[in-house]
């Protein structure tokens, strides 16, 4: 019973590297989100998709990019890596809208460091 | 927009006794949903629970607990029979009603402790 697989669980990168942050799901939900979490702070959401081949941008967009290919798979790319988008970053899924009582199923999260 | 305050950064109790934890939310917006989420050293999001604003009974999972004030904008968390398990960081967030919005706000977050 996997549910929210991330991947790596921590990375260091230097200023103006790329990399991408992994995340599957294999509870068939339509709805996959990416956050991040910044010390002392709650989540923000940074991009949402309501399902295969569609994405929106959330609160904190910039510096990111997403795509949503297939149903299972929603995965994170920083372009050029700055020292602010250091973060841990959490993946989550949901059968349904935030709204309903169908929960958020949440990865166990990304430290990514950057240097 | 939204926002979320938890006033209360750090808490401690007793195990077996209870605690409240507070939360107090500024919106415009006339139906919306309210939650807390439980994040233990594992980094793990868990749904705590939920309550929708137009509903006036407070929501209650078993030693959890919410005592919600419309008026006051008021959503505290009461956790009855503490636990050591209840350790973690407790997140308070919003999110407005209606098919379009799918952004949770989140406050800070509360860190407790349950002492043995």
């Amino acid at each position: 019973n996997a549910g929210v697989t991330q991947t790596p669980k921590f990375r260091i990168l230097k200023i103006g590297q790329s990399m991408t942050l992994q995340c599957t799901q294999d509870m068939n939900h339509n709805y996959m989100y990416w956050y991040r979490q910044d010390p002392g702070m709650g989540l923000k959401l940074i991009y949402y998709s309501v399902g295969a081949g569609i994405t929106d941008k959330g609160e904190v967009p910039n510096g990111y990019n997403v795509s949503r290919s297939t149903t299972e798979d929603f995965p994170l790319r920083l372009e050029l890596a700055a020292p602010s988008q250091t973060s841990v970053y959490f993946c989550a899924s949901s059968y349904a809208h935030v709204t309903t009582d169908q929960p958020q199923h949440f990865g166990d999260g990304t430290r990514l460091s950057i240097l | 927009a939204q926002t979320v305050t938890q006033s209360q950064p750090e808490m401690s109790v007793q195990e077996a006794e209870t605690v409240t934890l507070s939360c107090t939310y500024d919106t415009s917006e006339s139906n919306y949903y309210l939650f807390w989420y439980k994040q233990p050293p594992s980094r793990q999001m868990i749904l705590v629970i939920r309550q929708e604003a137009y509903k006036q009974q407070n929501a209650t999972e078993n030693r959890f607990s919410v005592n919600f004030q419309k008026a006051a904008k008021s959503f505290s968390l009461k956790i009855s029979d503490s636990q050591l398990g209840d350790t973690a960081m407790y997140f308070c967030a919003f999110t407005p009603s209606g098919a379009g919005s799918y952004q949770l706000t989140f406050g800070k977050g509360t860190k407790l402790s349950v002492i043995p």
